[in-house]
């Protein structure tokens, strides 16, 4: 079953609303999550390591105060995304790395929100 | 700059037939080297990786891929396709962080 969970699966909100996804670790405490972008027929785009009791970590090019992360507690972490545009329409997958383990091994990935702003 | 190529956005394989799905990187270092797969409107399942070791690796759904360090590749195969098989196929390599390649979408036909 699945390990990740994201919430809500899809998302559909007027212009200028913010937006809040959540990741949760369900059979794990994960200290870091990663937080990804995903446009139609394109790769994944890592936009920031989100990481428990500290600021995420940003991607180069990824505004910061656009797309807040919190990572608050071990097994949630959240991706707000602030004063939503068209242009931030997306798919949005987070993933977790189950602690302890080395980092060779696989990332479990949620199953993604689709945001569409109107 | 590192980046991973995936040359083919789409391959179309008879049920039965042999897959290959291509995948070459450019990162600097040993890294490591995995393959996913994505349903639609799904998150990403892990397929198989490749740490080190012998150079033809299997995992998941009689899924293989062979590293070829050489060429810097890491081409995604299976010897006998299921339709079930379709789906967006992701190769991603590195540390700690992943650099995803562009997917290529494999069409099993019946």
């Amino acid at each position: 079953g699945a390990v990740v969970s994201q919430h809500p699966s899809w998302v559909i909100c007027k212009s200028g609303t913010s937006v809040k996804i959540e990741c949760r670790s369900l059979d794990f405490q994960a200290t870091t999550m990663f937080w990804y972008r995903q446009f139609p027929k394109q790769s994944l785009m890592l936009m920031a390591t989100s990481n428990e009791g500290s600021k995420a970590t940003y991607e180069q090019g990824v505004e910061k105060d656009k797309f807040l992360i919190n990572h608050a507690s071990l097994t949630l972490s959240t991706l707000t995304v602030t004063s939503a545009h068209p242009e931030d329409s997306s798919f949005y997958i987070c993933s977790a790395r189950r602690p302890g383990l080395p980092i060779n091994q696989p990332q479990h990935f949620g199953d993604g929100t689709r945001l569409s702003i109107l | 700059a590192q980046s991973v190529a995936q040359p083919e956005d789409q391959v179309n394989v008879a049920e039965g037939n042999p897959l290959t799905v291509k995948c070459t990187y450019s990162v600097s270092g040993n890294p490591y080297l995995f393959w996913y797969v994505q349903y639609p409107n799904r998150g990403l399942q892990f397929l198989l990786k490749y740490i080190t070791g012998d150079n033809l690796v299997k995992g998941s759904y009689g899924f293989e891929a062979e590293f070829n360090k050489s060429q810097t590749s890491f081409h995604l195969k299976k010897p006998s396709a299921l339709v079930s098989d379709s789906a967006l196929y992701f190769c991603a390599v590195g540390f700690q962080k992943l650099v995803f390649g562009t997917g290529t979408r494999l069409l099993v036909s019946p």
